[in-house]
């Protein structure tokens, strides 16, 4: 079975500091990871997605996040945060090898940004 | 090119009826999924389609059933309404395949009253 906590309900950080977001998955085997955002009333919007090439992966709007499978932890982090980027932001595992479209999404992380 | 489109993006509905919900794919996407978002449970898988055939399905009741047609678009169908089936409902498109990410459409907000 694969799951996937988000550690923080809501995050509150200035605008220009870094931002650190906190995802801790469980699978079975090696998972695909990614992140979305959601800004109120709109669709979710893919930050990054890891799928076993580089531990590392950058998205968009200066996002990134690093896959450690010791600590079976994909963080993400914004070395500044700008009043833009207050939204929620969900941390995703891909439920299956042999199946998509059932995606297990984490509770979600309120992202405030204050000037 | 044009993203996923979901209609319509705002419905109310009284406790009992039913009601169909729309979504067209990106083009060339064959893999449509549904998702129900509620502020208590977040959001939840509720079944995806490919080709016309239904590969996964999620834990909930029978009342809530999809379809999807040749040209991959879909509709799910939710019977009998209640008044816990307020939601948002995403509908998300893919080329399907491991590590395809999905892009999703606005949503329907449904309130059932």
């Amino acid at each position: 079975a694969q799951s996937v906590t988000q550690l923080d309900s809501h995050v509150s950080v200035s605008e220009g500091t870094p931002v650190l977001l906190r995802c801790n998955y469980s699978s079975s085997y090696s998972p695909s990871l990614f992140w979305y955002v959601q800004h109120p009333n709109k669709g979710l919007q893919l930050l990054l997605k890891y799928t076993s090439a580089a531990t590392l992966v950058k998205g968009i709007n200066g996002f990134e996040a690093e896959f450690k499978k010791s600590e079976t932890s994909f963080h993400l982090t914004k070395p500044s945060a700008h009043m833009s980027d207050a939204a929620e932001y969900f941390c995703v595992v891909s439920l299956s090898t042999d199946s998509w479209g059932k995606f297990q999404f984490g509770a979600g992380t309120q992202v405030v940004v204050t000037p | 090119k044009a993203g996923v489109t979901q209609t319509p993006r705002y419905l109310i509905k009284t406790r009992g009826q039913q009601v169909t919900l729309s979504c067209s794919p990106i083009s060339g996407h064959r893999s449509v999924s549904w998702y129900q978002q509620t502020p208590g449970q977040g959001l939840q898988f509720l079944f995806e389609y490919f080709s016309e055939t239904q590969r996964n399905k999620g834990n909930f009741p029978g009342r809530f059933s999809g379809r999807q047609f040749s040209n991959s678009r879909s509709e799910m169908n939710v019977s009998t309404l209640e008044l816990g089936d307020s939601a948002l409902y995403l509908c998300a498109s893919a080329t399907r395949g491991v590590g395809t990410e999905a892009f999703f459409g606005q949503g329907t907000r449904l309130t059932v009253v």
